[in-house]
């Protein structure tokens, strides 16, 4: 059965204090995994796509890594404004078009 | 790039009305949008599947009589809650997907709050 999970459920971070959040996943042919930031009362916001086991995409603080059973989202010296929850979301051969998501994990960053 | 807009954001209405909820990729074609229907401190639940022209996929569970999805064009899909009920009240939000010389994923917009009183 195809499953994704995330883990912290929550996580409380120092300004400044660098960490990773965690995506594991288990699905038959992975096309793609997602990552998302989402804030409070809003729609997901798109932050990286990987493809394939050993890349790694950069945007700022956040830096995303994919093995072929996990990928990992790191998060360098983190500031207030990355206070979210960061969704990832894996689409495979079996799932078509659709993506599975994992429950997320809430970061909240404090100054 | 990728805008995706939902309208209305928030909207409130009687047990027993109908309410349509808006869903337009802005500045791209979409071949396929979603429908997403989130509870609080929860992910996201896929409802239904829709690409243009034709009837949307709902997922199991999901009463296509009562959530109406209808997907005209590239740019635009219309979500219909039908005779709403306090057990409606939600957050729901719309994707739409383009493989067209964009990033291959899913582009959200920024969700509707549905409360039925």
């Amino acid at each position: 059965e195809d499953q994704v999970t995330q883990s912290p459920e929550a996580l409380r971070l120092q300004e400044g204090e660098s960490s990773s959040l965690n995506c594991s996943y288990t699905v038959s042919g992975l096309r793609g995994l997602f990552w998302y930031r989402q804030d409070p009362g809003k729609g997901p916001e798109f932050l990286f796509t990987l493809y394939s086991a050993g890349e790694e995409k950069e945007k700022e603080r956040l830096k995303a890594t994919l093995t072929k059973k996990e990928s990992f989202l790191h998060i360098t010296a983190p500031k207030p404004e990355d206070s979210a929850t960061y969704l990832c979301a894996v689409q495979a051969a079996s799932t078509g078009n659709q993506f599975y998501f994992g429950t997320g994990t809430s970061l909240t960053v404090i100054p | 790039g990728a805008v995706v807009s939902q309208h209305p954001s928030w909207v409130i209405c009687k047990s027993g009305t109908s309410v349509k909820i808006e869903c337009r990729s802005l500045d791209f074609q979409a071949t396929t949008m979603f429908w997403y229907r989130q509870f609080p401190k929860q992910s996201l639940m896929l409802m239904a599947t829709s690409n243009e022209g034709s009837k949307a996929t709902y997922e199991q569970g999901v009463e296509k009589d009562k959530f109406l999805i209808n997907h005209a064009s590239l740019t635009l899909s219309t979500l219909t809650v039908t005779s709403a009920h306090p057990e409606d009240s939600s957050f729901y939000i719309c994707s739409a997907r383009s493989l067209a010389g964009m990033e291959d994923t899913q582009y959200f917009g920024p969700g509707t709050r549905l409360t039925v009183l």
